[in-house]
């Protein structure tokens, strides 16, 4: 079963707008982490946000911040104020536990001038 | 220096050909992972160490093999190559003490294709 799921495929914003990318996920374990990660053009994989199953509050980092909303299973990027440099694949990923973590298929984010 | 090197950044071989995939990493961390990428796929898990005398299978290990010849070096191999063997691979690291974030840490890739 599909453990991270995010539904866009591609993704289009004017710069200096926020943006909202969906990422939801399935788990019973009560314990999990939830990461997201940057990919540029040029292919590294670049560490972003990460959000705690018992984290209270949601997780902010500069222009990125973590909706996370436990019920409903979603854990959406929000990325403020979107900047040329932000266009890039973006994966959402999550590890139960101990275990090893699973990853998204990606959104393709496309900042416009 | 990058914390997190992989050798080669690029290769092209050719089916049935063995190949290695180096990863070295300065970070000190005790966890060391293998990944590939296929376009529409995100990155699938091949192998995992969580010390020099712990490997583990990922979701897709077989036509793998890996070696963790210190805490700061994981290789994987592919023994004998085939052409859907052709992708993106990726080393990340942990750290294990790293509280309960354990956020994985990436190297820059190597992309690996099979003729």
């Amino acid at each position: 079963a599909q453990k991270i799921t995010q539904t866009q495929p591609g993704m289009f914003v004017q710069e200096k707008e926020a943006v909202t990318l969906d990422c939801t996920y399935d788990t019973s374990d009560p314990s999990y982490g939830l990461f997201w990660y940057k990919q540029p053009s040029s292919g590294e994989m670049i560490f972003l946000i990460y959000q705690g199953s018992y984290d209270q509050q949601n997780a902010t980092e500069g222009r990125y911040s973590l909706n996370f909303q436990k019920a409903r299973k979603s854990a959406n990027l929000v990325i403020s104020a979107s900047q040329l440099g932000d266009s890039a694949m973006y994966f959402c990923a999550m590890r139960e536990g101990y275990n090893d973590m699973r990853f998204g298929a990606g959104t393709r984010l496309t900042v416009k001038p | 220096d990058a914390d997190v090197t992989q050798t080669p950044r690029n290769r092209i071989t050719k089916t049935g050909k063995r190949i290695m995939l180096e990863c070295s990493q300065t970070k000190g961390h005790d966890r060391m992972y293998w990944y590939r990428q296929d376009p529409g796929l995100g990155l699938r898990l091949i192998y995992y160490s969580f010390d020099v005398k712990d490997i583990n299978k990922g979701e897709i290990s077989d036509g793998y093999s890996v070696s963790r010849q210190a805490q700061a070096k994981f290789s994987l191999s592919l023994e004998s190559a085939i052409p859907n063997q052709t992708a993106l691979y990726f080393c990340a690291t942990s750290d294990s003490a790293g509280g309960s974030g354990d956020t994985q840490y990436f190297g820059p890739g190597t992309r690996l294709t099979v003729l």
